[in-house]
C-alpha cells in the first residue's frame, strides 16, 4: 500500500512551471511527506520533504494543505533535465508508488 | 549532501551461481541501510531493511535464504543473490539514512544485474 496517488504522467513546456500533485489522504500526523526523483537506469534523488509548513530549497518548492491530506512539488523553471519519474512518499521505511513521468519539452 | 556508492554497477552471472553487491555510505555512518529492486517499467520495491549488526528486516514475499543482507559495518552493507536464476535480473538499488539528517534516505546509482 503505498498510501499516496498521482498522476501518471504530465509534460511542462520548458521554462515554465511544473507543478506535481500528490494525494495523501491517509497520512498520519507524524509522518513527513519525500520527494525523490528518478531518471532513467540512476537511482533516485532526494528533492526536498517536509511536515506542516511549506518548504523551499535550491531545487524545488514544497506546498502541503493545510489538513496535510495532499501536497504539490514546484519546479519553478523546469529544464530538459528535470524530465524524470517523481516520487511522493509518505511511509518510513519508504513505499513507492507509481510516480509521475514528467516531460519537459522544448 | 550524503553520498552512497553501489559496486558494480553492472554485473553478469550464469544461472546457479553467487552475486554479492555493495553498498557504502561515502560521507556518513549509516546505522540503517535499505535494499530495493526494481523491474523494467515498475516502480521500486523494497526487499528489506538493514541495521548495523543486527539480522535484516525482510518484507513479506522475499526470501532471506536467497538474498543475504549483511550489514557489518556503519558503512557498508552486502547483499548476496544466491543462486541467481535469469528471473532474478533487475535493478537493485541500495538506500541509506543519514542520521543527521532526519529520516530521508540517500539511494546509490544502482546495480544492473543480468542472469544468463
Amino acid at each position: 500500500d503505498a498510501k499516496t496517488t498521482q498522476p501518471t504522467s504530465m509534460d511542462c513546456a520548458e521554462g515554465r512551471a511544473a507543478n506535481l500533485p500528490c494525494n495523501h489522504s491517509t497520512i498520519s500526523g507524524n509522518e513527513y511527506v519525500y520527494w525523490y526523483r528518478q531518471i532513467h537506469s540512476q537511482g533516485p534523488q532526494y528533492i526536498i520533504h517536509g511536515l506542516k509548513n511549506n518548504e523551499t530549497n535550491e531545487m524545488a518548492s514544497l506546498i502541503i494543505t493545510e489538513d496535510r491530506k495532499s501536497s504539490t512539488l514546484i519546479l519553478p523553471h523546469a529544464t530538459l533535465r528535470d524530465t524524470a519519474v517523481y516520487y511522493c512518499i509518505v511511509r518510513d521505511p519508504y513505499i513507492f508508488g507509481t510516480g509521475t513521468r514528467l516531460k519537459v519539452l522544448a | 549532501g550524503a553520498v552512497v556508492s553501489q559496486h558494480p554497477s553492472w554485473v553478469i552471472c550464469k544461472s546457479g551461481t553467487s552475486v554479492k553487491i555493495e553498498c557504502r555510505s561515502l560521507d556518513f555512518q549509516a546505522t540503517t541501510m535499505f535494499w530495493y529492486r526494481q523491474f523494467p517499467k515498475q516502480s521500486l520495491m523494497l526487499m528489506a531493511t538493514s541495521n548495523e549488526g543486527s539480522k535484516a528486516t525482510y518484507e513479506q514475499g522475499v526470501e532471506k535464504d536467497k538474498f543475504l543482507i549483511n550489514h557489518a559495518s556503519l558503512t557498508l552493507s552486502t547483499l548476496t543473490v544466491t543462486s541467481a536464476h535469469p528471473e532474478d535480473s533487475s535493478f537493485y538499488i541500495c538506500s541509506a539514512r543519514d542520521p543527521r539528517q532526519g529520516y530521508e534516505q540517500y539511494f546509490g546509482p544502482g546495480t544492473r544485474l543480468t542472469v544468463t
